[in-house]
């Protein structure tokens, strides 16, 4: 069964100070992995997509890496607009519909 | 381009009642999901449709939830009758290509 954790849970940090979250994930054939992320009341926007271990996206102070077990969020330098929940998913070989399976998500506070 | 349109934005009902929840996706999009969202998870995917055809609803609890999709645009998703476990908020989103576009949810609270 495809599996995605997602850590740590929370996050707090100070404007400026860089950290990492991790997505780690358990799927047959991957056909993708996807970084969302989701404000208070609001629905979950799309930030990246990775296809094979190596690649890497960046966006602005976020980057995201792939491994073949795991995918890193890096967040340089936030802000505290960055403020939110990040949340990875994956679409597995497994389902012929290609669903997304979510992770429960890490929520980041950036304190000015 | 406008985004998915969702109604209500807040529902609040009794266990034992009914409720319906609509959305119109981004023009153009042939694909339309239904998430549930509970406090403190990611989304689960209750079904999606391919233009107004199913082609997953392996999660959705069929003996209380059911969902619609007439020609193709508009959807509307129904719990008759609602459990206290429910409570959730409801996320429509719609897809061109990979990338899913979501609405701002309707949040279901049930007492």
């Amino acid at each position: 069964e495809d599996q995605v954790t997602q850590s740590p849970e929370a996050l707090r940090l100070q404007e400026g100070e860089s950290s990492s979250l991790n997505c780690s994930y358990t799927v047959s054939g991957l056909r993708g992995l996807f970084w969302y992320r989701q404000d208070p009341g609001k629905g979950p926007e799309f930030l990246f997509t990775l296809y094979s271990a190596g690649e890497e996206k960046e966006k602005e102070r976020l980057k995201a890496t792939l491994t073949k077990k795991e995918s890193f969020l890096h967040i340089t330098a936030p802000k505290p607009e960055d403020s939110a929940t990040y949340l990875c998913a994956v679409k597995g070989g497994s389902s012929n519909t290609g669903k997304l399976i979510f992770g429960q998500g890490t929520t980041l506070q950036v304190k000015p | 381009e406008a985004g998915v349109a969702q109604s209500p934005r807040y529902k609040i009902i009794e266990k034992r009642q009914s409720v319906a929840f609509w959305c119109n996706p981004i023009s153009g999009h042939a694909t339309l999901y239904w998430y549930q969202q509970i406090l403190g998870q990611g989304p689960k995917l209750l079904i999606q449709f391919q233009n107004n055809g199913v082609v997953d609803d392996s999660q959705l609890p069929k003996d209380r939830f059911s969902a619609e999709r007439l020609k193709g645009v508009d959807s509307t998703l129904k719990i008759q009758p609602a459990k206290l476990e429910d409570s959730a908020v409801y996320l429509c989103a719609s897809s061109r290509n990979e990338k899913l576009f979501f609405g701002s949810g309707t949040q279901l609270s049930v007492l």
